[in-house]
């Protein structure tokens, strides 16, 4: 079964620093990846997708992901940490045989201070 | 063009009780999909609905139970409500079924279900 695994419940940057979320998933074929933030009393929005077209994946506010099929992550990362990236993010996994369905990960509270 | 609407936003049941949820997906997407999350489990798939029909369904009891309508808009039923039913569940709309790589889910903001 697929699953994944987000490295760290809660991180904690200052204002300008760079952010490192991890994500490690388990699938015994290429799975499609994705980066979700939830920001309080909202839905989840997509950051960006890894579906095998480029291992480095460009998203929205300036993140983006490399997929290491080596070390089996993608983890999400930004140069810059800006005080409105505060929010929870999901990493998720859909394999090629569960339609939409997503596997989430359990979540990383980014918080980022002045 | 407006989100995925999901009404209502909050809800407080007590043991015992159902309730019926309702999300209406981005005009012309034909997919639904369903997840719960809470604190514990996390985000979990529950089922999705494409033409009126389930296609995928998660790991959970018979008591969670969905339908899809005509125009796309679907609901969700859950009987018999436990303490472990409280949670915020998601309604994800996408233009069509099959594989999430090639269907880009938006979620909507969620019902907030408590149950006492």
């Amino acid at each position: 079964a697929q699953s994944v695994t987000q490295l760290g419940s809660h991180v904690s940057v200052s204002e300008g620093a760079l952010v490192l979320l991890r994500c490690n998933y388990s699938s015994s074929v290429p799975p499609y990846l994705f980066w979700y933030v939830q920001y309080p009393n909202q839905g989840l929005q997509l950051l960006l997708k890894y579906t095998s077209a480029a291992t480095l994946v460009k998203g929205i506010n300036g993140f983006e992901a490399e997929f290491k099929k080596s070390e089996t992550s993608f983890h999400l990362t930004k140069p810059s940490a800006h005080m409105s990236d505060a929010a929870e993010y999901f990493c998720a996994v859909s394999d090629h045989q569960a339609g939409t369905a997503l596997i989430f990960g359990k979540g990383t509270t980014l918080s980022v201070s002045s | 063009k407006a989100g995925v609407t999901q009404t209502p936003r909050y809800l407080i049941k007590t043991r015992g009780q159902q309730v019926t949820l309702s999300c209406s997906p981005i005009s012309g997407h034909r997919s639904v999909s369903w997840y719960q999350q809470t604190p514990g489990q996390g985000l979990q798939f529950l089922f999705e609905y494409f033409s009126e029909t389930q296609r995928n369904k998660g790991n959970f009891p018979g008591r969670f139970s969905g339908r899809q309508f005509s125009n796309s808009r679907s609901e969700m039923n859950v009987s018999t409500l436990e303490l472990g039913d409280s949670a915020l569940y998601l309604c994800a709309s996408s233009l069509a079924e099959g594989l999430a790589g090639r269907n880009e889910q938006f979620f909507g903001p969620g019902t907030r279900l408590t149950v006492l």
